[in-house]
């Protein structure tokens, strides 16, 4: 069965500083990989994905996403947070071995950048 | 105007008492989703539709039904709300014609409170 974990419940980084938030992923085919950040009292936004290619992602807002397949991983990280990306963040991932129809969201991390 | 339009924002019902969250969307996608946000455990699908004549069980269904009126509007009803039903609920969207690689489109979510 797929999943996806998000082993951070929070990450705080200072603004200028580089950011990471984690992902791991279980699949039985090839992944789909999507990252989706949330403002409050708003819904999800697409911020990028990984179906194929080049293991470096970009995506929205500065955002990019090492895809890592040996160790099952899609991390997002920026150069230089923002105290705007104050958000909380959602990775997903969609299996393409079964049909690739369903998918499945982790936890969320909540992102602090602290001015 | 939003594409995806979630309505009403915020309910807050009584224990017992059926309710009915609608959801409606321009962007002529096929494919549509209801999930629920509870705190730490990320979003869970309900239940999802990949055309008028076409319903699936997600992975949270019980004590919920959906009716795909037309391609462009998907409702979800509680039969007899109860109170683990308090939740943050979420309309999506996405379109099966750009493959499995399609990422989901979301609406701005209904805050459900039920006492």
């Amino acid at each position: 069965a797929q999943s996806v974990a998000q082993p951070e419940d929070q990450v705080n980084v200072a603004e200028g500083n580089p950011l990471t938030v984690k992902c791991t992923y279980s699949v039985s085919g090839n992944p789909y990989l999507f990252w989706y950040v949330q403002y409050p009292n708003r819904g999800l936004q697409f911020l990028l994905k990984y179906i194929t290619g080049d293991n470096l992602v970009k995506g929205s807002y500065g955002f990019e996403a090492e895809f890592n397949k040996s160790q099952t991983s899609f991390h997002l990280k920026k150069p230089s947070a923002l105290v705007s990306d104050s958000a909380l963040y959602f990775c997903a991932v969609r299996d393409g071995g079964t049909g690739g129809f369903k998918t499945i969201f982790g936890a969320g991390t909540r992102l602090f950048v602290k001015a | 105007d939003a594409d995806v339009t979630q309505t009403p924002r915020n309910r807050i019902t009584k224990t017992g008492k059926r309710i009915m969250l609608e959801c409606s969307q321009t962007k002529g996608h096929d494919r549509m989703y209801w999930y629920r946000q509870d705190p730490g455990l990320g979003l869970r699908l309900i239940y999802y539709s990949f055309d008028v004549k076409d319903i699936n069980k997600g992975e949270i269904s019980d004590g919920y039904s959906v009716s795909r009126q037309a391609q462009a509007k998907f409702s979800l009803s509680l039969e007899s709300a109860i109170p683990n039903q308090t939740a943050l609920y979420f309309c999506a969207t996405s379109d099966s014609q750009t493959g499995m690689n399609t990422e989901a489109f979301f609406g701005q979510g209904t805050r459900l409170t039920v006492v």
